[in-house]
């Protein structure tokens, strides 16, 4: 069975600290997305990472990948209160043009 | 330039009512997604279409929902015989779904669908 899965599914941090989201998947693949939800709001694309070793950053949000651990992580550093939201990885299994979706992390970052 | 838009953005109706819900992807984008999303859940995948294949249903719940997409383009969910336990938030996503994959997905605001 494809599972997504990412952890934490909720998170409670501080303005100004740094963490990590994690986003382990179980079939081969080397594209995976991460998608922004504010609440009351629909998903936003954050991240498509494309291959081995990918990289992407943008702001205080940095999300990479590594195909062989199936893992995807995205970090928050010097997290600020706007950048809460609940945070998804999808993944899609190679050549199948449909995404499997984690369950999301709900992140709140407090003044 | 024009995102995805979803209509009605709020959907009241009665137990055992039918309703449509419709979906305008961005203008040349082949894949259309629809998802289901209940409140505090991650998404759950309905069904696909991708320009003229026919379409993925395999995440349809029931033989009460179907979709059609017209011309390539404007989609319809059609729920028949509403139930409560089908409350949730619709959404529509479409893609270019180039070179072999999907493709960012690119979402609508949704329809909340509440069956009293």
């Amino acid at each position: 069975e494809l599972k997504v899965e990412q952890n934490p599914l909720f998170l409670s941090m501080q303005e100004g600290k740094n963490y990590t989201i994690y986003c382990n998947y179980s079939t081969t693949s080397d594209r995976l997305y991460w998608y922004r939800q504010d609440p009351g709001k629909s998903l936003e694309s954050l991240f498509v990472l494309l291959s081995n070793g990918a990289v992407k950053q943008e702001g205080r949000l940095m999300a990479s990948l590594d195909t062989k651990a199936r893992l995807s992580t995205l970090h928050i550093t010097a997290a600020v209160h706007d950048l809460s939201a609940t945070y998804f990885c999808a993944v899609e299994p190679d050549s199948n043009y449909q995404l499997i979706w984690g369950a999301g992390t709900k992140l709140i970052i407090k003044p | 330039g024009a995102g995805v838009s979803q209509s009605p953005s709020n959907k009241v109706t009665e137990k055992g009512k039918d309703v449509e819900l419709r979906c305008d992807p961005i203008s040349g984008h082949t894949a259309l997604y629809w998802y289901r999303q209940s409140l505090g859940q991650g998404l759950e995948f309905l069904i696909y279409f991708q320009g003229n294949s026919a379409p993925d249903k395999s995440g349809l719940p029931s033989d009460r929902f179907s979709a059609e997409r017209t011309g390539g383009s404007v989609s319809t969910l059609t729920i028949q015989r509403t139930q409560q336990e089908d409350s949730a938030v619709y959404l529509c996503a479409s893609s270019l779904s180039t070179g072999g994959f999907t493709d960012t997905q690119y979402f609508g605001p949704g329809t909340r669908l509440t069956v009293l």
